[in-house]
């Protein structure tokens, strides 16, 4: 059964610094991995997808990468920003195409 | 394009009610796809539906039924409401199942 685990669970720290976000997985016959934001209240807005063959994938000031054997995942952001604190949530897609989530890491950035 | 939309945005109800969630998915696709979210939790995968039938269901009861209507439309449904029901509920919806699912703002359910 696959499980997937987000560290650390909550994470503060001052606006500019790079930062990185954990996720790891227990079954590596994944189909694809996904970053996604998700603010108080409010739905989830994806932010990357690799697919299994890649390596990494960069938006702006994200980088996420993608180690399938190890069962791992990071996510970077760089110069860090008071709007970039939600929760960040990750979610690996099993070969039934069934999205499997962690548990989310919240990210609190101080001006 | 109006994106993924739900309704109601929050609902109330009490022990053993009946509730009706609904989604509209995003223009072009025709895969809705139903999560269960707890307080502090990542999203719980409860169905899938594609061409008005289920495809896949995660582990839960049968108190939890839904419908995809001929627009792809859909709606979730939860018989004999628990307090542990209480939750936001999330609607997604894609091109294809393997393709990257757009989610919308959600409901929130609060059992009393």
């Amino acid at each position: 059964k696959q499980e997937v685990t987000q560290i650390p669970a909550a994470l503060s720290v001052p606006e500019g610094e790079n930062l990185v976000l954990n996720c790891s997985f227990t079954d590596s016959a994944i189909y694809n991995l996904q970053w996604f934001r998700q603010d108080p209240g409010k739905g989830l807005t994806s932010l990357l997808l690799i697919q299994s063959s890649q390596r990494e994938q960069t938006s702006g000031r994200l980088n996420a990468s993608l180690d399938k054997s190890s069962g791992r995942s990071t996510l970077y952001i760089a110069a860090s920003q008071p709007g970039d604190s939600a929760t960040y949530l990750c979610a690996v897609m099993d070969s039934n195409y069934q999205l499997i989530w962690g548990a989310g890491t919240k990210l609190i950035i101080k001006p | 394009d109006a994106g993924v939309t739900q309704s109601p945005t929050h609902l109330i109800k009490t022990r053993g009610q009946q509730v009706t969630l609904r989604c509209s998915p995003k223009s072009g696709h025709d895969t809705v796809s139903w999560y269960q979210q707890a307080l502090g939790q990542g999203p719980q995968f409860i169905f899938q539906y594609y061409e008005e039938e289920e495809r896949q269901r995660g582990n839960f009861p049968d108190r939890f039924s839904g419908h995809q209507f001929p627009n792809y439309s859909s709606e979730l449904n939860v018989n004999a409401l628990l307090l542990g029901d209480s939750a936001l509920y999330l609607c997604a919806s894609s091109p294809t199942v393997q393709e990257t699912q757009y989610f919308g703002p959600g409901t929130r359910l609060l059992v009393l």
